[in-house]
């Protein structure tokens, strides 16, 4: 059973970088995209960004930017830093995978990390 | 202000039917595979439908998806109380390179 276990700070300040770290357990983190998805408190989803174990990346036209997404095969995991973070970041914090089957169907999710934005 | 469109809210009776819909654009549903997720209060999305219409395993056969031109729809069949949740739609977008998801909707099962 593949697993996912998202970890960070639970707070950080303004205009600081958000860095989390999700690790993946059950499976190989080779050969699948590995997503990051944020969701403020009582609001919708909102995709960040993905990345291949290779590497290759694709971030949310609205962050790309701040976002910078890196894995770590020996570890099998994956990361992500967003920088100049503000109240607007605040939200729980998800990783997931894609379905080997799919383009965009995530099978696997993390529980989640709720990361405040504040001094 | 999301890119696909939900209905905020839908509500039936136990055993009844109840469809949610997602509208996009030729950029992401019309040109991509849909997947819908359900949220149970407090926990993360679980995928319920994967490619349009396709169930990953475990998930039961009263939930189905359909998908026609920009549009697609999520059916739940003999609703129970336990269906109480989120669903959002998600999808690829070509023209965005990125995901994106409806804004959600909530079912109350009367």
């Amino acid at each position: 059973q593949v697993q996912l276990q998202e970890s960070g700070p639970g707070q950080v300040k303004p205009s600081k970088t958000l860095s989390l770290t999700c690790t993946v357990s059950g499976d190989s983190i080779s050969g699948f995209s590995w997503n990051w998805i944020r969701q403020p408190v009582g609001k919708g989803l909102e995709w960040i960004g993905r990345i291949y174990a290779g590497g290759s990346t694709n971030y949310n036209p609205s962050l790309r930017s701040r976002v910078t997404m890196s894995v770590d095969t020996s570890k099998n995991q994956f990361s992500l830093n967003l920088n100049s973070v503000t109240a607007a970041d605040t939200a729980v914090y998800y990783c997931a995978r894609v379905s080997p089957v799919t383009l965009f169907g995530l099978d696997y999710w993390g529980r989640g990390t709720l990361v405040t934005v504040s001094s | 202000q999301s890119v696909l469109t939900q209905p905020p809210s839908v509500s039936a009776a136990p055993g009844q039917k109840v469809t949610i819909s997602c509208s996009g654009t030729y950029s992401n549903i019309g040109n991509n595979y849909v997947s819908w997720y359900q949220q149970l209060p407090g926990t993360a999305p679980t995928l319920l439908i994967y490619d349009n219409n396709q169930r990953p395993s475990g998930i039961p056969d009263r939930f189905s998806g359909s998908k026609s031109g920009t549009s697609a729809t999520l059916a739940i069949t003999g609703l129970q109380t336990g269906d109480e949740a989120d669903y959002y739609c998600g999808a690829w977008d070509s023209s965005l390179s990125g995901g994106v998801f409806g804004g959600g909707t909530k079912l109350t099962v009367l």
